[in-house]
């Protein structure tokens, strides 16, 4: 069975103090790894896409990166406004899109 | 370009009551998604729409949840009679391309609580 698993389920963090999110995997032929973002109230907002083991991407201060069995999401510097649920999701090899998410990880970062 | 539309934000029901939820996807988006979101969870799928039909309902409740996509546009889901254990964000998202692995754009969400 295809399954995501998101570690910590909360960070906090000191403004400036860099840390990583994990999203562990197992799913039947990976055909896409995502990252969202999710503010309180608000519907997931799209961060990236990953497609194959050893691939990276970055925008500001988070940057992407994926193996085999797992992605990490990695916060340099993070200021408040990032504060928010980050939520890992995999696409597997049915041809339907859809998307299997984790439980997220929530972050919390303090001035 | 204006993001997925979703009403009513929020609505709270008694337990074996009717509700309706309304979706207006991205314009020139074919796959709509309906998503359900339990506190302290990720979304899980509902049902998918390519154009008009249905692609992947295979979680969607379907003693009491339907859903249609009218004219390939605009999506309702339907919860008749409601459980507790519906209370959740319903999400709708819409996918613009036709690789599966094209961004899926996702809107505000529908609180729902049944009482």
């Amino acid at each position: 069975e295809d399954q995501v698993t998101q570690s910590p389920e909360a960070l906090r963090l000191q403004e400036g103090e860099s840390s990583s999110l994990n999203c562990s995997y197992t799913v039947s032929g990976l055909r896409g790894l995502f990252w969202y973002r999710q503010d309180p109230g608000k519907g997931p907002e799209f961060l990236f896409t990953l497609y194959s083991a050893g691939e990276e991407k970055e925008k500001e201060r988070l940057k992407a990166t994926l193996t085999k069995k797992e992605s990490f999401l990695h916060i340099t510097a993070p200021k408040p406004e990032d504060s928010a649920t980050y939520l890992c999701a995999v696409q597997a090899g049915s041809n339907t899109g859809k998307l299997i998410f984790g439980q997220g990880t929530t972050l919390q970062v303090k001035p | 370009e204006a993001g997925v539309a979703q009403s009513p934000r929020y609505k709270i029901i008694e337990k074996r009551q009717s509700v309706a939820f309304w979706c207006n996807p991205i314009s020139g988006h074919a796959t709509l998604y309906w998503y359900q979101q339990i506190l302290g969870q990720g979304p899980k799928l509902l049902i998918q729409f390519q154009n008009n039909g249905v692609v992947d309902d295979s979680q969607l409740p379907k003693d009491r949840f339907s859903a249609e996509r009218l004219k390939g546009v605009d999506s309702t889901l339907k919860i008749q009679p409601a459980k507790l254990e519906d209370s959740a964000v319903y999400l709708c998202a819409s996918r613009k391309g036709d690789r599966v692995t094209d961004t899926q754009y996702f809107g505000p969400g529908t609180r729902l609580t049944v009482l």
